[in-house]
């Protein structure tokens, strides 16, 4: 049963760029959430896709933006890249249907802006 | 800004003692859930709390909520150098659509 996957592992890019990155959930689930985790602090979140839609959305400006495709995979774009925007980026997939709600966290890509 | 905030915000024992790490959240939660992380890797989910339990027990974790004081705490008994790793509860906030709220985590260092 394969668990969440994301890639790519490792990014470097430079202020004012753009990037992609991606995410497909565990096998049976159908809600992808995106996290962003700055170093030495708890994950903070940003949004939060099902059936193709952004469902929930946290405080986190425009330049961020998401998608999910009909095999419930997803990706999350940053434009205009900052400094700021280094970090650890997990996905996590859930069953919206289920009552527990647990969300089941992939390895991450760690965003290095210069 | 977090909702939860984790205390101590780092702990240091020796393998064989026990571990204890609490957890403060500010509004009404359907659950809350631990999870572990290592090294800045993904986060492991560890165990989930709903919010009219009172303890949980999953191996060698004990985890206790009290919706009064909008608390809980994670017993690790008998840790092993394995266990070390930062902690973090995250809170699924009622209303808030299974969007999780986390702590600023616990780094706990078990020494061999």
């Amino acid at each position: 049963d394969a668990g969440v996957t994301q890639s790519p592992t490792h990014l470097i890019k430079t202020r004012g760029q753009q990037v992609t990155l991606r995410c497909s959930p565990k096998s049976g689930h159908d809600t992808v959430s995106w996290y962003q985790q700055a170093l030495g602090q708890g994950p903070q979140f940003i949004f939060q896709y099902y059936e193709e839609e952004e469902r929930q959305r946290g405080n986190f400006p425009d330049r961020f933006s998401g998608h999910q495709f009909p095999n419930y995979s997803s990706e999350l774009n940053v434009n205009a890249l900052l400094l700021g925007d280094s970090a650890l980026y997990l996905c996590a997939s859930s069953l919206v249907s289920a009552r527990a709600d647990t969300q089941y966290f992939g390895p991450g890509t760690r965003l290095t802006v210069l | 800004s977090q909702q939860g905030e984790e205390d101590p915000q780092a702990l240091s024992i020796q393998e064989g003692e026990n571990a204890t790490m609490n957890c403060s959240y500010k509004t009404s939660i359907n659950n809350l859930q631990w999870y572990r992380q290592n090294s800045g890797r993904g986060l492991v989910h560890l165990i989930l709390i709903r919010s009219n339990e009172r303890e949980k027990h999953s191996g060698r974790l004990r985890v206790t909520l009290d919706t009064s004081k909008k608390s809980s705490s994670l017993l690790i008994t008998a840790s092993r150098a394995a266990d070390t790793a930062s902690y973090f509860c995250a809170t699924d906030g009622i209303g808030a659509g299974n969007m999780l709220t986390f702590g600023g985590g616990t780094r706990l260092m078990v020494k061999p």
